[in-house]
């Protein structure tokens, strides 16, 4: 089955402490991306990747990092979570850069920081 | 300035149509996407739109004007499955490149008997 996956789907932690949320799609999608959704805020996009080893920046990258080393993986990365990065987060892919119209969507992972 | 803007909420009666509209301003500008959001869940592309007019799939039709800065989804024959939040999307907003999406605050639909 075609899906993007996400691990963990809940996680709560503290300030400061290292965290990874991992991203990974079947798909041979080109294009992932991550994203965080706040209530009445929207999906907002945090970081993309149009292939490995390519990555940039989205409208909101303060807090986090990611890598593309495989085609396949893209985690997320918190060195140092502070409570404003308590969120829903989201992974998304899609064929390609040019196919960023329809983006598939992993079921998401709540974060919470206390 | 630029702005991405849908309604916060509609609702409607199972069986009727509604109509969720979708403004934007922006330098740049590739297509109109939406996404369906119910509680709980991820969000699933629903229709995309880069030329003007109507583009339909099933009970689901989505509208662009350009020369408007417009869009909207057309829903029909309700449902009550089809209580959601409804997303707009445009690829290049503010100048970005066609590779990035912005997403619209999102409208919640309920659907009552």
């Amino acid at each position: 089955e075609a899906q993007v996956t996400q691990n963990p789907r809940y996680l709560i932690t503290v300030t400061g402490k290292k965290l990874t949320v991992t991203c990974s799609q079947n798909m041979n999608h080109e294009y992932m991306s991550w994203y965080r959704q706040d209530p009445g805020l929207g999906l907002r996009q945090i970081y993309y990747s149009m292939n490995v080893e390519v990555t940039d920046k989205g409208d909101v990258p303060e807090g986090y990092k990611v890598s593309r080393k495989e085609k396949r993986n893209f985690p997320l990365i918190l060195e140092s979570p502070s409570p404003n990065q308590t969120s829903l987060y989201f992974c998304a892919s899609s064929l390609s850069g040019t196919n960023t119209y329809e983006q598939y969507f992993g079921p998401g992972t709540r974060l919470t920081v206390t | 300035g630029q702005s991405l803007e849908q309604p916060s909420e509609v609702t409607a009666v199972e069986g009727a149509i509604v109509q969720i509209n979708c403004t934007y301003q922006t330098s740049g500008f590739y297509g109109l996407s939406w996404y369906q959001q119910h509680d709980g869940g991820a969000p699933t592309f629903l229709s995309y739109n880069a030329l003007d007019g109507l583009e339909e799939t099933g009970r689901f039709s989505s509208f662009l004007s350009r020369s408007d800065s417009y869009g909207y989804l057309l829903l029909q024959e309700l449902q009550m499955k089809d209580s959601a939040s409804y997303f707009c999307a445009v690829r290049g907003f503010e100048g970005a490149g066609s590779y990035q999406l912005t997403f619209g605050k999102g409208t919640k639909l309920s659907v009552i008997p």
